[in-house]
């Protein structure tokens, strides 16, 4: 089974400035069946990155993501209010699909 | 556009069932998975399981193993998560997810209902 390691757990950072989060696989995974998620307090996830770094429908273009094998980054360019959340990557290469622990990015 | 809308909360004992459910509005029901997650209270994310319907696949994550059943209704368009033997720390919120990709029970989510508290208490 495969585990995904998310880092930092918490990422305190002010509006504007740059985030940088980590997922890491315990074995190589591949690109296309790596997926990061959002969500807010009271809210369900939403997809933010699929297939490691395709934007998913409607999401802006501050959010990038990228890696290959065991290291995935997802990176927030200049943090909006709206932005400030927790994190998570996924992984569905095999069963069982597995979810990273999270990070929350909070308002420093 | 698709929407999931699930069923209203609920709260059961131990040793007691519950089914829910996850309705699908817009696009191809039996194309796509449909995935169950559930999240305990200030925990992160778990994926229980999930159904294709095309295919007729299931799978489920295997400590639930043996209580857990997820089937789909193609009529209704509706998907139906039921565990049984409940037990306090099954008490959590249930997510259910569309699979982003046709034909492939194991995908990412997108778009998600909005969940359905079920809380296991005496």
């Amino acid at each position: 089974e495969v585990v995904l390691t998310q880092s930092p757990g918490t990422l305190s950072l002010t509006p504007g400035a740059r985030a940088t989060l980590s997922c890491r696989a315990s074995q190589s995974i591949a690109g296309r069946y790596l997926a990061w998620y959002q969500q807010k307090p009271g809210q369900a996830p939403r997809l933010l990155i699929y297939a490691s770094s395709t934007r998913a429908t409607g999401i802006p273009d501050r959010f990038s993501g990228s890696g290959s094998g065991t290291d995935f980054t997802l990176s927030i360019s200049g943090l909006e209010p709206e932005d400030f959340a927790v994190y998570y990557c996924q992984q569905f290469s095999n069963s069982p699909v597995i979810f990273g622990g999270g990070t929350k990015v909070e308002l420093k | 556009q698709v929407q999931l809308v699930q069923s209203g909360p609920e709260v059961k004992k131990p040793g007691s069932s519950v089914k829910l459910s996850c309705k699908t509005s817009g696009g191809t029901f039996r194309s796509y998975a449909i995935g169950w997650v559930r999240q305990a209270p200030g925990q992160g994310l778990e994926w229980v399981g999930g159904v294709l319907p095309i295919f007729r696949s299931t799978d489920y994550a295997q400590r639930l193993q043996g209580r857990l059943t997820i089937t789909a209704d193609e009529a209704t368009s509706t998907a139906y998560m039921e565990l049984t033997s409940l037990k306090p720390d099954d008490t959590a919120i249930y997510y259910c997810g569309r699979g982003l990709e046709a034909d492939h029970l194991y995908t990412s989510f997108d778009p998600w209902g909005q969940g359905t508290l079920v809380t296991v208490s005496s």
